[in-house]
């Protein structure tokens, strides 16, 4: 079975500097999806960014990019510029090709952005 | 934003009675999801629906049925709640299981 693993349950960022979120998976599966959803404290979950795993190259979406690193089975995000609308909850999920692709999740980082 | 409405937003009740959630979807996917959220575990998947009247497990469904009599509605069912059932609930749409899935904003269900 596919798990998901996020090392930091907390982590703080001074506004503008550049903060890196881990995620390690495990899994057998050679094609599948990693995705970074935030949670803000209205408890709304928000894509942030996606990667497919036959893809090397890493996905950027503005100042969020990840480190993709398969055989080592790692999926950080990078958020550059750090914000104070950047603090929530941040969430690790692999995309099992089983069970009608369902989403497995790490347990979360709580990310704090000082001013 | 994904067309996507979870009802009710906020319910408290009591142990023994039966609840049932609605996730309402504009977006015509084929894909349905109930996760629940706990301190500690992030989200998990409670049941899923591949069409309608297709529906299978999760890994917490016990305790949990689900009912699609239309692609638009997933229907969850707590057939006699329990206080370990006090959970957030989350719907989750997706067109194909390559696709991102996207999220209603939540019920926060509380059992007293």
């Amino acid at each position: 079975a596919q798990t998901v693993t996020q090392s930091q349950p907390e982590m703080s960022v001074q506004e503008a500097e550049t903060v890196t979120l881990s995620c390690t998976y495990d899994t057998s599966e050679s094609d599948y999806y990693l995705f970074w959803y935030k949670q803000p404290p209205s408890r709304q979950m928000i894509l942030v960014i996606r990667q497919e795993a036959y893809k090397q190259q890493n996905a950027t979406e503005n100042r969020f990019s990840v480190n993709f690193q398969k055989a080592a089975k790692s999926f950080s995000l990078k958020i550059s510029d750090s914000q104070l609308g950047d603090a929530a909850m941040y969430f690790c999920a692999y995309r099992t090709s089983a069970q009608g692709g369902k989403l497995i999740f790490g347990q979360g980082t709580e990310l704090s952005v000082k001013p | 934003d994904a067309g996507i409405t979870q009802s009710p937003r906020h319910k408290v009740t009591e142990t023994g009675t039966p609840v049932t959630l609605r996730c309402h979807q504009t977006e015509n996917h084929r894909y349905m999801y109930w996760y629940r959220q706990d301190p500690g575990h992030g989200l998990r998947l409670i049941h899923y629906s591949y069409g309608v009247k297709d529906t299978d497990k999760g890994e917490v469904s016990d305790g949990y049925s689900v009912s699609r009599s239309k692609t638009e509605d997933f229907l969850l069912t707590l057939e006699s709640a329990t206080s370990s059932q006090t959970s957030v609930y989350f719907c989750a749409i997706s067109g194909e299981t390559y696709q991102p899935q996207h999220f209603g904003d939540g019920t926060r269900l509380s059992i007293l």
